[in-house]
């Protein structure tokens, strides 16, 4: 089966830079992608990485080394609004089927 | 203006009253799937679907049904719901079975 492990919690003050691990344990890996969600609300796509290497959209990074089965997303300039979940989650292809299997959640506190 | 619409968006139900949520997209999405989220438990795959009439168990697909008739609609059936189906359920849709996924704003389903 997957697994993921991604810390519950990481708090950091506004301006700031964050960084949220996610190690991975998967058959058939794919990619690698980040979801973040406000409380309670739908799950918005952050970013994807097939490839070892750095994503940079805008504020928003992601890292991902295969060799590892390890990434990370880095969060810049943090600013109140990104107190939210932070979600990493594995693409898995296997005989022609996908899957995405999602770890249990990264809850950012943003203090002023 | 693109978009996953589900309903109900709350549902308060008593054990063994079959329900059917639904999920809608207008993005022409062949690949369409369910969620069901948990405290401490991230999102966890109920079931997807590849195309019409193609659907496969994700997870954590016991207790649960879908269909898939038409490109557009991909229902969540609880035939005999129970207690422990009690959660926030997203359904989510894609291009391809490897693109961003784009979720619906949720159902919170209690079952008494």
């Amino acid at each position: 089966g997957q697994s993921l492990e991604q810390p519950s919690e990481v708090t950091a003050v506004e301006g700031a830079i964050v960084q949220i691990n996610c190690t991975y344990q998967t058959s058939g890996f794919y990619g690698l992608s980040w979801y973040q969600q406000h409380d309670g609300g739908a799950p918005t796509f952050l970013s994807y990485n097939a490839l070892d290497g750095l994503e940079e959209t805008g504020r928003f990074s992601s890292f991902l080394s295969r060799s590892d089965s390890y990434g990370y997303l880095l969060l810049q300039e943090l600013q109140m609004k990104d107190s939210a979940s932070y979600f990493c989650a594995v693409r898995n292809m296997n005989s022609g089927y996908s899957t995405l299997t999602f770890g249990k959640g990264t809850m950012l506190l943003v203090s002023p | 203006e693109a978009q996953v619409t589900q309903n109900p968006r709350y549902l308060i139900t008593v054990t063994g009253k079959k329900l059917t949520v639904t999920c809608s997209q207008n993005m022409n999405h062949e690949y369409m799937s369910w969620y069901r989220q948990d405290p401490g438990l991230g999102l966890r795959q109920i079931y997807y679907s590849m195309n019409v009439e193609v659907t496969d168990k994700g997870d954590v697909p016991e207790g649960y049904k879908v269909s898939r008739k038409e490109k557009r609609n991909f229902p969540l059936i609880l035939e005999s719901p129970s207690p422990n189906q009690t959660s926030l359920y997203f359904c989510a849709s894609s291009p391809g079975m490897t693109d961003t996924q784009y979720f619906g704003p949720g159902t919170r389903l209690t079952v008494l």
